[in-house]
């Protein structure tokens, strides 16, 4: 499997401000990014995906924004919440029924 | 939208002894089984990738002979954990893919495996 670098392990930010996670790839035939949120004891649920042939997907809170040149995305959170703390995952899979390959995971920590 | 249900969410087991876990998708057709382990803060690690009717493939390192997995329906794939041991105990999870172009892939809610 090629790898997917996420940082940071971990994230500590105050309620309302923004939470930025970061992901790289190496394996260019990699064709959807998407971002998984996974609390303690549940399967990750899918937050907000992307397709290289855009820059940026915006979906409420959530922002990914990708830069195929440079192999990186990247998500935001907006007005980040205590409910938001959790852990992230980037992932990353080529066309086809072909696995997703995750990155290392980041726990974020929304504190009030 | 799609959903994967995963059975049990919790089993316990002596080692020794085999357990197994189902993964059912409810409303769409999963042609691609993938069967992931997730130890306490780590990433998911890819196990085995499964496609109805056919057999399992596995990644490096993983036994095929102690991890069996079933796919004999686009709606039904399982695991099964043969003669487990503790360090078997882990967190398991399923994910689905469909047909009909739909891209996506489905999570189950994982199962928590301790073997004493």
């Amino acid at each position: 499997q090629q790898q997917v670098k996420q940082s940071p392990q971990s994230l500590i930010v105050q309620k309302g401000g923004i939470s930025i996670i970061n992901c790289a790839y190496e394996n260019t035939a990699f064709d959807y990014f998407p971002w998984y949120q996974q609390f303690p004891g549940k399967g990750p649920a899918l937050l907000i995906a992307i397709r290289p042939d855009v820059s940026e997907k915006k979906e409420g809170r959530f922002t990914i924004s990708f830069n195929k040149s440079a192999k990186q995305f990247s998500l935001h959170i907006m007005d980040s919440q205590p409910g938001d703390s959790a852990t992230y995952f980037c992932a990353a899979s080529a066309s086809g029924n072909t696995p997703l390959v995750f990155g290392k995971g980041t726990r974020l920590s929304v504190i009030a | 939208g799609a959903v994967v249900s995963q059975h049990p969410s919790r089993v316990i087991c002596k080692s020794g002894t085999s357990v197994k876990i189902e993964c059912r998708s409810l409303d769409f057709q999963a042609t691609t089984m993938f069967w992931y382990r997730q130890f306490p803060k780590q990433s998911l690690m890819l196990m085995a990738t499964s496609n109805e009717g056919s057999k399992a493939t596995y990644e490096q390192g993983v036994e095929k002979d102690k991890f069996l997995i079933n796919h004999a329906s686009l709606t039904l794939s399982t695991l099964t954990v043969t003669s487990a041991h503790p360090e078997d105990s882990s967190f398991y999870i399923c994910s689905a893919t469909g047909t009909g172009g739909r891209r996506g892939y489905t999570f189950g809610s994982g199962t928590r495996l301790t073997v004493v």
